[in-house]
């Protein structure tokens, strides 16, 4: 069984701090993605990373792919309360079959 | 892009008691997924829905309990049937390349 293991499991900061997260996992995949989720919404695509060793910026938000295509990153640079929420990683292997991370949840304090 | 509605966006159901979720897509798809989220949990795969042909089930997941129709290349629905209060999540439908419905929020009492 896949399994996709995200670290911090939960995570407060101040607005304006940096922060990362980590999903690790022993399988390797065709692709990874990262979404955003907010409370009664479902999940929204922030990124796919599809090469190892890709780097994505996305305004403050930087993904990285490992180089063997089993672990990925999420950093986030000055944090803001805006981007509070679940976070969720995937990983992607044929037929577009979606392993879901564990999720780390953010909160951003103004 | 996709645009994905569910209906309903929410329900309050008695135990024993079945409810059917609904999932329109805005444009013709091949495969769509349904996803269940647990209280405070990640999203697992309930199953793969093809057009005209049987839905595909994860391990833990079974037809009689979470059977799903898809008539054609823009909508599918899932039943959970013979509902427990262990069925409270949000249900979730999905098409590749990551794009999700708002969800259902199903409560069991």
């Amino acid at each position: 069984t896949q399994l996709l293991e995200q670290s911090p499991q939960f995570l407060s900061i101040q607005e304006g701090e940096n922060l990362t997260v980590y999903c690790n996992s022993s399988s390797v995949f065709s692709s990874l993605q990262w979404y955003r989720q907010e409370p009664g919404e479902g999940p929204v695509l922030l990124v796919t990373v599809v090469t190892g060793g890709e780097v994505k910026k996305l305004k403050r938000l930087t993904f990285q792919f490992g180089d063997a295509r089993k672990d990925s990153s999420l950093h986030i640079t000055a944090a803001q309360p805006g981007d509070t929420g679940l976070y969720l990683c995937a990983g992607v292997g044929g037929t577009y079959k979606y392993i879901f991370g564990t999720g780390t949840r953010l909160k951003v304090l103004a | 892009s996709a645009v994905i509605s569910q209906k309903p966006s929410r329900d309050i159901c008695q135990r024993g008691t079945s409810l059917t979720i609904q999932c329109q897509v805005d444009s013709q798809v091949t495969m769509m997924f349904w996803y269940r989220q647990q209280p405070g949990q990640s999203l697992t795969l309930i199953a793969t829905a093809n057009q005209g042909s049987e839905a595909t089930y994860e391990s833990g997941f079974v037809i009689d309990k979470f059977p799903i129709s898809r008539p054609n290349l823009t909508f599918s629905t899932l039943t959970v049937s013979n509902m427990s209060p262990e069925d409270s999540s949000i249900y979730l439908c999905s098409v590749a390349p990551g794009y999700f419905g708002p969800g259902t929020r199903l409560t069991v009492l």
